[in-house]
């Protein structure tokens, strides 16, 4: 059994330029879900993707999108980047759980994305 | 007010330490409790998760969870130099059809040989 991947490991962009980071979600696993993680704070929810479908969005703006592919891969689009852009990107893949259960998200190693 | 609260130290202590981390959070509708372990430029890494108030023990860790104090705790007992890392509290709602987590900021422990 495969664990979540991404790639790129690193990535430099300048400001105004548009973004795409790629997941590979845990074999079995029909939902992703991607969190942005400043230096020194927690990770924040950005989106998540089940069976291609946006299934929920935190506080991000639009120029944040995403796509769930049939095997469950994901991408992550960020458009016209700003410098507060700058940050790891983190994939998380889970699969739903019975009614009343918590789902048990299992992270990748993240997209370090500089925006200079 | 932020959802969940978490000092993010430093924390050092000496090998063989007992540790303990904490969280507080503000809404009461949160059901799911986990702690997340960070290496330094790697994901977070799922530890433990417990449902509602009580206890839950793996190992070297207890996770807790006071529900009335809106207060988790992680414990680690007999701490090791590879327990260095950053531990996260990780909260989700119960019900509904998005499962996002809410994390704390993280805790930075560093245990020393």
């Amino acid at each position: 059994e495969t664990g979540v991947t991404q790639s790129p490991t690193h990535l430099i962009k300048t400001r105004g330029q548009q973004v795409t980071l790629r997941c590979s979600s845990q074999s079995g696993h029909n939902t992703v879900s991607w969190y942005q993680q400043a230096l020194g704070q927690g990770p924040q929810f950005i989106f998540q993707y089940y069976r291609e479908e946006e299934n929920g969005r935190g506080n991000f703006p639009p120029r944040f999108s995403g796509l769930q592919f049939p095997n469950y891969s994901s991408e992550l689009n960020v458009n016209a980047l700003e410098l507060d852009d700058s940050a790891l990107y983190l994939c998380a893949s889970s699969f739903p759980p019975p009614t009343g259960s918590s789902y048990e998200q299992y992270f990748g190693p993240g997209t370090r994305l500089t925006v200079t | 007010q932020k959802e969940v609260e978490q000092d993010p130290g430093p924390l050092s202590v000496p090998e063989g330490a007992i540790v303990s981390l904490n969280c507080t959070y503000s809404n009461s509708a949160f059901q799911y409790f986990m702690w997340y372990r960070q290496y330094s430029r790697k994901g977070p890494e799922l530890l433990m998760y417990t449902y509602s108030s009580g206890n839950k023990e793996d190992g070297r860790f207890t996770a807790q969870v006071d529900k009335s104090s809106k207060y988790i705790s992680l414990f680690i007992r007999d701490s090791q130099p590879s327990d260095s890392a950053t531990y996260l509290c990780a909260i989700e709602p119960s019900g509904g059809s998005n499962y996002k987590l809410t994390f704390g900021k993280g805790t930075l422990l560093t245990v020393n040989p």
